[in-house]
């Protein structure tokens, strides 16, 4: 059965830590994704990587970065965390030119 | 950044009604797909649909992708508590996958 596993399902971080969620897919897929979903606003795309070592800034980029060290695993790094970053993250992989994606179950996070 | 307006946002309704929501964008397509989310889970793809006109059934559920490839839609026929869930449109270039807000559907018993 195919997967993609996010480290945590909730965590809670201090205003100005820095974070870090990580997500390992297990279907040698090259693209992977970051997303996160607020009420309201849907899915929003943050950062996606088509090969290891590369990434592409989505439509919200402000205050993330990324690691794609290793294909089967894509990082998502909050530099100082802030309370408008409390929300739920989405991690995603697909293969190249195929549009499934195929989602972690989500991290939601909580800065206080 | 390639837009994709769902509507409507909240649909209630009783079990054995029928419902259509819709997914529309200004730009065309090579794909869509439709995926469902139930809460405190991740999307799952419903279907994935390529050819502009093609119509695809999953059991009680019909999607049609418009002539043009710019837009959607998902009909439910007799729909049950079962269907209750956030159902999401996305499509995008081969990198970067953009979904809309999606339609927040609940069936009441």
């Amino acid at each position: 059965d195919v997967k993609v596993t996010q480290s945590s399902r909730y965590l809670v971080k201090r205003t100005g830590e820095k974070v870090f969620l990580e997500c390992v897919q297990d279907m040698d897929h090259e693209n992977m994704f970051w997303y996160r979903q607020d009420p309201g606003l849907g899915l929003r795309l943050i950062y996606f990587s088509y090969d290891v070592k590369m990434k592409e800034k989505g439509d919200i980029p402000e205050g993330y970065s990324v690691s794609r060290e290793k294909k089967e695993r894509f990082s998502l790094i909050l530099e100082s965390a802030s309370t408008n970053q409390t929300s739920m993250y989405l991690c995603a992989s697909s293969q190249i030119r195929q549009g499934r994606a195929f989602f972690g179950q989500g991290t939601r996070l909580t800065v206080v | 950044t390639q837009l994709l307006e769902q509507s409507p946002q909240f649909l209630s309704i009783q079990e054995g009604e029928n419902l259509t929501v819709y997914c529309n964008s200004s730009s065309v397509f090579s794909s869509l797909q439709w995926y469902r989310q139930e809460p405190g889970e991740g999307p799952v793809l419903l279907v994935t649909v390529v050819t502009g006109g093609e119509v695809k059934k999953l059991k009680r559920l019909t999607f049609q992708f418009g002539d043009a490839r710019k837009d959607s839609s998902l009909h439910i026929t007799a729909a049950q508590p079962g269907d209750t869930g956030l159902y999401l449109c996305a499509g995008g270039s081969w990198g970067d996958m953009r979904f809309g807000a999606g339609t927040r559907l609940t069936v009441k018993p």
